[in-house]
């Protein structure tokens, strides 16, 4: 079975620190999706970011980077210089391809980001 | 480029009384759709998909029940809602890719209380 720990509940900072968000997942298949998605006070899902586990490239995006480590089963988000609209919910997801269409997310429990001015 | 609508945006509704949810994708065919309830607190819970019209995968078994009358259709129902249906529900869709997965891209919810 797949599972998808984010053992930060809340984290708060103040703007302009450096912020990252720790996921651990666990999988017995060798190939697996990793995403993560943000979560305003609106309540929509954002997408983020995807990555196979054939691709351990770590990935940056702006002020947003993406350290993918196999050996600790971690798939950890960075937010530089955070800003106080970065603060929202964020999730961290693991879905393994199916042999028909129709694959599904598991989600960690979300981290609470609050960015403080 | 493809939207996804969900409605109504928020409901109130008595126990007891049936429920329906709305989502419809635009700009993509055949896609594959979602249904997931977040409860207070935090977590996503997966409650059905779809892979095609007509075709339901229930992931949990509960009060609650889903179709797809059409290809960028989904609907969420109940006959009788419990206190514990409460929750935000978002409908999700991805492009369908056979053994593989593709991101899943969410509508903006509808947040259901049951009093």
């Amino acid at each position: 079975a797949q599972k998808v720990t984010q053992a930060q509940t809340e984290i708060s900072v103040v703007e302009k620190e450096d912020v990252t968000l720790d996921c651990v997942y666990e999988t017995r298949d060798t190939t697996y999706y990793l995403f993560w998605y943000k979560q305003p006070p609106s309540g929509e899902l954002v997408f983020l970011i995807r990555r196979n586990s054939f691709d351990e490239q770590n990935e940056i995006s702006g002020r947003y980077s993406w350290n993918f480590q196999k050996s600790t089963s971690s798939f950890n988000f960075t937010i530089t210089a955070s800003q106080v609209v970065d603060s929202a919910v964020y999730f961290c997801a693991l879905s393994e391809p199916e042999e028909t269409s129709g694959s599904r997310l598991t989600f960690g429990e979300g981290t609470q980001l609050t960015v403080n001015p | 480029s493809q939207t996804i609508h969900q409605w109504p945006a928020t409901l109130v509704q008595p126990v007891g009384s049936p429920l329906s949810l709305e989502c419809t994708v635009e700009g993509t065919s055949n896609p594959n759709l979602y249904w997931y309830r977040q409860a207070a607190g935090r977590g996503l819970q997966l409650l059905f998909y779809s892979v095609g019209i007509g075709q339901i995968s229930s992931e949990v078994p509960q009060n609650l029940s889903a179709s797809r009358p059409q290809d960028r259709q989904f609907i969420l129902s109940s006959k009788k809602l419990l206190l514990s249906d409460s929750g935000f529900y978002l409908c999700a869709w991805a492009t369908r890719v056979l053994r593989s997965t593709d991101t899943q891209y969410f509508g903006p919810g509808t947040r259901l209380t049951v009093l």
